[in-house]
């Protein structure tokens, strides 16, 4: 079975533009959450996506969006990009199973690391 | 919100030694996993361990959720195990499909 894809793996944007992110979640999953990881902040929730409703929000300014599709791929957008917004972005899904025994192991992708100059 | 605390922060070790990280957790947890992210930055899962104990070769993982930790054992350790160590934990009646991260240890293994 394919793991988690995520494209473009790199990016280079400079202020003020706007990027999107891809996410293409393990098949058979239903939940895609995103996270960004910065050497200062280290790894932080940014949202989670399920049968495309956005369910949870990190602690994130507006810019920052995200959406979920029928098949259960997500992107993720960022406007007016600052400097600060530099990091590695990394996407992660599951089954989100919620039954009489919880399961929620979540699988990672290689993550798209964005430069903003 | 829930604390996350890894130790040590850094650990250096010669090829063949054996190490325990640490993973403390101020609050019960729904879904506690470790990861290991390559120097591409991908996480790899190794373990799914909200409780008890799992051993995936030279590696193995114990959780004991009533006293919020969890720890990962390496033994015979080789220079491809290094790199950076994380634990993440999702809350017990927290947000769904979000994990908390510790900060990670950093693992080096010298030949």
């Amino acid at each position: 079975k394919a793991g988690v894809t995520q494209t473009p793996r790199y990016l280079i944007k400079t202020r003020g533009q706007q990027v999107t992110l891809s996410c293409s979640p393990i098949s058979g999953h239903r939940s895609v959450s995103w996270y960004q990881q910065t050497p200062g902040q280290g790894l932080q929730f940014l949202f989670e996506y399920f049968s495309e409703t956005q369910r949870n929000k990190g602690n994130f300014p507006g810019r920052f969006s995200g959406r979920q599709f029928s098949n259960s791929r997500s992107e993720m957008n960022v406007s007016t990009l600052e400097l600060g917004d530099s990091a590695l972005y990394l996407c992660a899904s599951s089954l989100a199973l919620r039954t009489v025994i919880s399961y929620n192991e979540q699988f990672f992708g290689p993550g798209t690391r964005l430069t903003v100059l | 919100g829930i604390q996350v605390e890894q130790s040590p922060p850094d650990l250096i070790l010669q090829e063949g030694a054996n190490s325990t990280l640490r993973c403390n957790f101020s609050d019960s947890v729904n879904n506690l996993q470790w990861f290991h992210q390559n120097p591409w930055g991908q996480l790899i899962n190794l373990f799914y361990i909200p409780s008890g104990t799992k051993q995936n070769g030279r590696l193995s993982a114990t959780t004991v959720a009533t006293e919020r930790y969890s720890l990962l054992y390496i033994s015979s350790s080789q220079t491809t195990d290094s790199g950076v160590y994380f634990c993440a934990v999702e809350r017990n009646g927290g947000s769904q499909g979000n994990l908390i991260f510790g900060k990670g240890t950093k693992l080096s293994v010298k030949p």
